[in-house]
């Protein structure tokens, strides 16, 4: 059974930082685009990036690109989403959503039950 | 950046009936629009890739339609089970964007 399971989410002070991490199992995690999306409350979802299935290249949305980093470790089956310099605008639940196919293209096909994040003082 | 305008936000509708979501591109996206449900304290799940294939396992009652700008989910007699939150997503273009989403009530 395909599963990702995201970790990591908490309260946090603006400004500060935080590493949300995600567990897949049931598939053949290295083959697999997969990305971070967040929703904020009363809002719809927001993708926040994807990155290969190499971890050689990752593609962010605009109002995240230069604070949060995505990252992989297909040893461990694991993806990453380190935030830094956060806002109360971050405060959000951050999901990891496995990309359907191989060529990253087609849109999610799995999603975790998210992490919470508050940022807040 | 593509915008999605998904209507309506909430509906209340009557187990048997059936109902529509709308979800319009702000430009042409060809059939690179997906939709999903999500329940509470349940992950989303998709219901309708490019446009109009039903996924695999979700039952027939669900319906995809359009192409470039315009798009329908359409849900044929509705069920108790039914009661989620649905929303499309485009992932023609980058950033990869939602509809704001439709919270569909069962009455």
């Amino acid at each position: 059974e395909v599963q990702v399971v995201e970790s990591g989410g908490g309260l946090v002070q603006p400004g500060g930082s935080l590493r949300l991490s995600c567990s897949a199992s049931g598939f053949m995690f290295r083959k697999y685009w997969m990305s971070w999306v967040r929703q904020a409350p009363g809002k719809g979802p927001e993708w926040l990036g994807n990155i290969k299935r190499d971890g050689s290249t990752t593609f962010y949305v605009d109002s995240v690109k230069g604070r949060f980093t995505i990252s992989r470790d297909n040893a461990k089956n694991s993806l990453y989403l380190q935030m830094y310099d956060l806002r109360s605008e971050d405060t959000a639940v951050y999901y990891c959503a496995r990309i359907r196919g191989d060529t990253g293209d087609y849109g999610f096909d799995y999603w975790g039950l998210g992490t919470q994040v508050t940022v807040a003082s | 950046e593509t915008t999605l305008a998904q209507s309506p936000a909430f509906m209340s509708a009557t187990p048997g009936d059936t109902v529509t979501i709308s979800c319009k591109a702000s430009q042409d996206i060809d059939d690179d629009l997906n939709w999903y449900q999500q329940k509470p304290g349940e992950a989303a799940i998709p219901i309708i890739q490019e446009a109009s294939t039903l996924v695999p396992g979700i039952s027939p009652r669900f319906s995809g339609s359009g192409y470039g700008t315009d798009f329908t989910l359409t849900i044929y007699d509705l069920e108790s089970d039914d009661a989620a939150y649905y929303f499309c997503l485009q992932h023609d273009n980058l950033p990869w964007t939602f509809g704001q989403g439709t919270k569909v009530e069962i009455k």
